[in-house]
Parts: structure tokens; C-alpha cells; sequence
């Protein structure tokens, strides 16, 4: 079975730059988180959406981010403009539904410069 | 505020070692407790602790969850070098649906 799918696996560009981040949920999971994760913070949950609805964005850093979840089947982190602080690694995760473990995609390494 | 605190943060063994890791917290209101591993890529999901005194077992890991005390402990028995990763706790909090993680314990299994 496919897990959860996330891309690109890498990616750098300079600040001031926008940034999109793209998640596939595995299929039949009705929830979808994004996760950063840092050395100094470890892994922090970004917002969730149940059925596609966004249920909890109070991990948010700022305005600069944003997420959609449009269908099922596929999600975008986007980040505009980019700052180097915003250098992590973000992953996506999903899960069946409640009280069932999430599963996380492989992530995404970004690098502000 | 919900906190999840995991000791040792670092620990290197040899192969063949039994380890053990802690992990305590304190929450609001506690639904579940969570185990992954992680090597270089995604947390790969261990195992998922409800109740009190009942042992998780699959292979060499086990794992076990105290709700009155607070805390779970992962054992590894039989250490190999493939074990070597970051091991996360996690809980997940009633009605929020989200995990709160900890710092993690990154181990290192030496042949």
C-alpha cells in the first residue's frame, strides 16, 4: 500500500520567496496533519483537518503560512513570504480516523537561504 | 500546558544490550500514548498505549504505560545496530485529536 506521499523531498530557495509544500494522504484516511520539526523545537503540529476541514491551526507560526486541504486526496503547506527561520523539516501525516496512529510521510527539507 | 518529557535524551549501548526508554507527561486530558521510531526519514509508528499494565510486545520491543504514575517505558532487548534511531512519545489528547511529542531519545547501538 502507498503511505503518505510528500513533495519535493528537498527543497532551497532564497527568503522572500513563496514556498508550497504538497501532501497525498494515504486513501480512506480522513485526516491530514502538518508537522514541522527542528533541532531545538522537535516536532510541533503546524494545523489539522478532519474531512477536509481545518480543525486546528493554533500551531500556525504566522500569517505567512497557510494550508488548504481542497479534496481527500491532497493537501498544500504554503509559505509566502519565506524567511531562514522558517528552515525545517515538515512532514505530513494521516490517519483513519480517530483514536487510530497516524502515519507520516518521508517530509520535506527546506532551507531558506 | 500540555508537556511530554523523555530521558534519556542520548544513549549509546553495544549490541546485544537491553535499553530502556522513559517517557512521562503531564496533560489535560489523556486519550492515548504513542510510540515511533525514526531513523533518517518518517516516524514509523511502534506502538499505541491505552490502558494501564498491559504489555505491547513485537519482537525484541515491548512496551508498557502507567496512567497513575504518568509515564510509559520502551524496552529493547537484544540490542542490534539496526535499532539505532530517535525514538518519540507522543500522547494524544482527548477531543483535540493532536499529539504533543517529546524531545525524543536518540540511540546509538555500537557493534
Amino acid at each position: 500500500d502507498a503511505g503518505v506521499i510528500q513533495s519535493p523531498r528537498h527543497e532551497v530557495t532564497e527568503m522572500g520567496q513563496e514556498v508550497t509544500l504538497r501532501c497525498k494522504p494515504i486513501s480512506g484516511h480522513n485526516s491530514l496533519f502538518w508537522y514541522r520539526q527542528t533541532m531545538m523545537r522537535g516536532l510541533e503540529l503546524l494545523i489539522y483537518f478532519n474531512n477536509n476541514v481545518p480543525i486546528d491551526d493554533s500551531g500556525m507560526p504566522e500569517d505567512r503560512f497557510s494550508a488548504k486541504m481542497p479534496n481527500a486526496s491532497f493537501s498544500t503547506l504554503k509559505i509566502q513570504p519565506s524567511e531562514p527561520r522558517d528552515s525545517a523539516v515538515y512532514f505530513c501525516a494521516s490517519r483513519e480516523q480517530g483514536g487510530e496512529p497516524q502515519h507520516f510521510g518521508d517530509g520535506t527539507r527546506l532551507s531558506i537561504l | 500546558e500540555d508537556k511530554v518529557v523523555q530521558s534519556p535524551l542520548s544513549l549509546v549501548v553495544h549490541e546485544g544490550d537491553t535499553v530502556t526508554l522513559n517517557c512521562s507527561y503531564e496533560v489535560t486530558n489523556f486519550r492515548s500514548l504513542l510510540w515511533y521510531k525514526q531513523e533518517k526519514k518518517a516516524p514509523t509508528f511502534l506502538f499505541m498505549l491505552t490502558s494501564s499494565g498491559i504489555e505491547k510486545k513485537s519482537g525484541r520491543l515491548s512496551s508498557i504505560l502507567d496512567k497513575k504514575e504518568l509515564f510509559s517505558i520502551l524496552n529493547i532487548t537484544a540490542t542490534q545496530t539496526g535499532d539505532s534511531a530517535v525514538y518519540l512519545c507522543a500522547v494524544e489528547i482527548q477531543g483535540a485529536q493532536k499529539l504533543v511529542f517529546g524531545q525524543g531519545t536518540r540511540l546509538t547501538i555500537n557493534p
